[in-house]
């Protein structure tokens, strides 16, 4: 079955400690993109990635890093969590160009973090 | 940089009727993409409809429909004959040219009463 899986699904942390929400996809997907949605703001780009070893930055990079060492594979890294990283977290991921020039983003199922 | 922009944080409707959902944007692009998606309590996102910018028609699929209009930046949801299964959150997306940026509005919260 095509899908993004995304883990853990519920994490409940406490400041400063390091934590990495893992990201997969089965589809052969170049782009992949990560997410967090916060109430009243809906979902904002946090990073993503055109390819292995491509990574940008989105619209809320502060606080996140990724990495793209493999094209099925897009984690996501709070090297020093906040209360304010509190949030629901999506990954997503595409085929680019071509065949799909909407690029249209397959999403996981999301993992609620909470930095206590 | 783009900006979505929903004006309705909620919405009712009446099972079988009609409603619309508002989205408009701002960008100084020509050419780009417009989705609507629905999130269920499930969180799972589920894209409902999609626009291409340089596309006059409007899109359709069986009961949703765009409004979309483009000189106004401007692209509302119409759903039509409403089910208890439309209860959900939705969220108007913009997404640019080069195909590597999502914006998302804030989310309009559609409740279907029986």
């Amino acid at each position: 079955e095509a899908q993004v899986t995304q883990n853990p699904r519920y994490l409940i942390t406490v400041t400063g400690k390091k934590l990495t929400v893992t990201c997969s996809q089965n589809m052969n997907h170049e782009y992949m993109s990560w997410y967090r949605q916060d109430p009243g703001l809906g979902l904002r780009q946090i990073y993503y990635s055109m390819n292995v070893e491509v990574t940008d930055k989105g619209d809320v990079p502060e606080g996140y890093k990724v990495s793209r060492k493999e094209k099925r594979n897009f984690p996501l890294i709070l090297e020093s969590p906040s209360p304010n990283q509190t949030s629901l977290y999506f990954c997503a991921s595409s085929f680019f160009g071509g065949a799909n020039p909407y690029n249209e983003q397959f999403f996981g199922p999301g993992t609620r973090l909470t930095v206590l | 940089a783009q900006t979505v922009t929903q004006s309705q944080p909620e919405m009712s409707v009446q099972e079988a009727e009609t409603v619309t959902l508002s989205c408009t944007y701002d960008t100084s692009e020509s050419d780009y993409y417009l989705f609507w998606y629905k999130q269920p309590p499930s969180r799972q996102m589920i894209l409902v409809i999609r626009q291409e910018a340089y596309k006059q028609q409007n899109a359709t699929e069986n009961r949703f429909s765009v409004n979309f209009q483009k000189a106004a930046k401007s692209f509302s949801l119409k759903i039509s004959d409403s089910q208890l299964g439309d209860a959900a959150m939705y969220f108007c997306a913009y997404q640019n040219n080069a195909g590597n940026m999502l914006t998302f509005g804030g989310g309009t919260r559609l409740m279907v009463k029986p």
